[in-house]
């Protein structure tokens, strides 16, 4: 059957209070960043994305932070729902043609 | 109004017994993307089209194979699954290389 998946890092939180999920990545020549959350059972869903050229972004409750100094990304998400509940990814490509590369994924669980 | 379509969701086959998992799409993108996932782990690319192109990833095992025979639709065949094969298969679509990709449903495969 199916090998046994590594330990995915887990925050917890209260539902209502903001999360930050980070990331970091190693690639200085990364121009185009995404954050993915993927709910069990089903496919990556796009949440928001942000290029090199740009430091923050922000969404429907979601904000984007990237420092191209120390090679980090961070997602923040405002007043946690409990349908926020999932694993998030970041993933990172660089140079206009190059696939995405996933990092390694961040289990967010909201207690109600 | 689903853009990235796999059939079927899940799959169970037996052990060597050869599988063909599809992908559709409808949002005319160029490329076409197969990625295999495991348990608590971020997806793992397989291979990719640009067009009628093909990009195998150099890790892919040969037991993996890929048909493109229109823009709409590619195929994911397995010759001779093994029992480490067991993984969610994640197809995925984006208008270029390096663009946002959107990922379909999935597809659970379970080898007996």
């Amino acid at each position: 059957g199916e090998s046994v998946g590594l330990h995915l890092p887990t925050l917890s939180v209260q539902e209502g209070d903001n999360s930050i999920i980070n990331c970091a990545y190693s690639n200085s020549a990364s121009d185009y960043f995404i954050w993915y959350k993927q709910e069990s059972g089903k496919g990556p869903q796009f949440i928001i994305d942000i290029r090199s050229n740009m430091d923050k972004r922000q969404g429907q409750r979601v904000t984007v932070l990237l420092n191209k100094t120390v090679k980090h990304l961070s997602l923040q998400i405002a007043a946690t729902q409990p349908g926020d509940s999932a694993v998030y990814f970041c993933a990172e490509s660089g140079n206009a043609g190059n696939m995405l590369t996933f990092g390694g994924g961040t289990r967010l669980m909201v207690k109600p | 109004d689903a853009m990235v379509i796999q059939n079927p969701r899940y799959q169970v086959t037996q052990f060597g017994k050869p599988v063909t998992l599809s992908c559709s799409q409808t949002l005319n993108h160029n490329v076409m993307y197969w990625y295999q996932q495991k348990s608590s782990q971020a997806p793992k690319l397989l291979f990719h089209y640009y067009d009628k192109d093909f990009n195998n990833e150099a890790d892919t095992p040969d037991n993996f194979q890929s048909r493109r025979p229109n823009t709409s639709f590619c195929f994911l065949d397995i010759r001779s699954p093994g029992l480490g094969d067991a993984a969610m298969y994640l197809c995925a679509t984006s208008y270029n290389s390096g663009n946002e990709q959107f990922f379909g449903p999935g597809t659970r495969l379970t080898v007996l």
